[in-house]
């Protein structure tokens, strides 16, 4: 069965600081990848995601995520993390044919001052 | 302005009390979308619907349904609910069979007494 692992529950940083949340997926053929982002109190956004082409996707806010396929893997990162950004995060896989999502457990981020 | 909303945003009920959802994008989204949200489980989808008079279960169906009998309008219709239906719901709605980018509701917060 598909499936979505997000090993990090809470990651801190420091303001400035660069980022990276994991994501690993389970999936036999070449999924449909997302990043959400819900800032506290509210639904999710959008942040960028990946089908085809390029494995270096460029998404809102200054994000970016690459997809490796070796590793099952679909990270997302930010060079330089705004106090903004606190919030949690969420990556999802769209299984193709039932267009069935599965989404990760999230990943918490606190930015530090 | 294009939105998703739902209705009501804060329900208290009883074990056994007949609720409805409602859910609204005016959009002309072909494809809608429940999840709820629960600590430490992320988002999980219910049931979605590809378009009108479609439907399909998600991974947590039990105790829930749905009818998609105009594009817009998609109601989460809970027959009998139960303490373990206590959740944060979300619906979304994107315009392409779910590989589109999904726009959600600001969420409805239940609690079965």
């Amino acid at each position: 069965a598909q499936s979505v692992t997000q090993p990090d529950i809470h990651i801190t940083v420091s303001e400035g600081a660069s980022l990276e949340l994991r994501c690993n997926y389970s999936y036999g053929a070449t999924p449909y990848l997302f990043w959400y982002v819900q800032s506290p109190g509210q639904g999710l956004q959008l942040l960028l995601k990946y089908f085809s082409g390029d494995t270096l996707v460029q998404g809102i806010k200054g994000f970016e995520a690459e997809f490796k396929r070796s590793q099952s893997s679909f990270n997302l990162r930010k060079p330089s993390v705004h106090w903004s950004d606190a919030a949690e995060y969420f990556c999802a896989v769209v299984t193709s044919g039932t267009y069935k999502y599965i989404f990760g457990t999230g990943t918490r981020l606190k930015v530090l001052a | 302005e294009a939105q998703v909303t739902q209705n009501p945003r804060y329900l208290i009920t009883v074990t056994g009390k007949k609720l409805t959802v409602t859910c609204s994008q005016n959009m002309n989204h072909e494809y809608m979308s429940w999840y709820r949200q629960d600590p430490g489980l992320g988002l999980r989808q219910i049931y979605y619907s590809m378009n009108v008079e479609v439907t399909d279960k998600g991974d947590v169906p039990e105790g829930y349904k749905v009818s998609r009998k105009e594009k817009r309008n998609f109601p989460l219709i809970l027959e009998s609910p139960s303490p373990n239906q206590t959740s944060l719901y979300f619906c979304a709605s994107s315009l392409t069979g779910g590989i589109g980018t999904q726009y959600f509701g600001p969420g409805t917060r239940l609690l079965v007494l």
